[in-house]
């Protein structure tokens, strides 16, 4: 089953403008990471927050976490054409499985 | 430069073949991992392995198999008991595993489908 949920599935915003996007997850985690997924290629890991941390930055992305609420939110300020693509939240919960749990992802297009 | 090569890029199969996706990794990392995307979803985990000749099955295992002779590399085998094997197939690594709040790698994955 999916862990993480994006809100919203797709966001269409202008060159310039922020974009947020938002991920929900069922069960405690110990991380949670946002990767970005350029059309036909792999994964991109964008940022990594640990469970007992509440903001991270990394040049243009600012992620939150809000572990009372289960939920993590993305940030990409002062958006670049470039930056059109899906953005998945990943979540990793421990307790022996090691693999990561991806939501259905957010697709952001960024009209110039 | 390091990182993590997925071949072939498209692969087409026949009705009743198996067939083998290739991935090796030149990052040194430990774990390494498979993943299967459908259009419109996200990544759902097939396969995983921590150590060289060890792995795990993950969420939707059946129909695939596995090995790690290597540390290098680790393919897949998408075999005729996969009903419905038409996805994007992405593989990863990464040190340690995700356990030590490493981020993954991922190559830039095989679409396959069948014929």
């Amino acid at each position: 089953s999916q862990q993480g949920e994006e809100d919203p599935q797709a966001l269409s915003i202008q060159e310039g403008e922020n974009a947020t996007m938002n991920c929900s997850y069922k069960t405690s985690i110990n991380n949670l990471q946002w990767y970005r997924q350029n059309s036909g290629r792999g994964l991109v890991h964008l940022i990594l927050i640990r469970s007992n941390e509440r903001e991270k930055h990394s040049g243009r992305l600012r992620v939150t976490l809000d572990t009372s609420k289960k939920s993590s939110s993305l940030l990409i300020t002062a958006s670049r054409a470039a930056d059109t693509a899906s953005y998945f939240c990943a979540t990793y919960s421990g307790g022996g499985a090691d693999g990561l749990t991806f939501g259905k992802g957010t697709h952001l297009i960024i009209q110039p | 430069d390091g990182g993590i090569t997925q071949s072939p890029k498209y692969l087409f199969r026949k009705e009743g073949q198996n067939v083998t996706l290739s991935c090796e990794q030149n990052l040194n990392h430990d774990a390494m991992y498979w993943y299967r995307q459908d259009p419109g979803q996200g990544l759902r985990l097939i396969y995983y392995s921590q150590i060289v000749n060890d792995f795990q099955k993950g969420d939707i295992a059946e129909g695939y198999s596995v090995s790690r002779e290597k540390k290098e590399s680790f393919p897949l085998t998408v075999t005729s008991a996969q009903k419905n094997p038409t996805a994007f197939y992405l593989c990863a690594s990464s040190i340690f595993g995700t356990g030590s709040f490493q981020p993954q790698h991922f190559g830039d994955g095989t679409r396959l489908s069948i014929l």
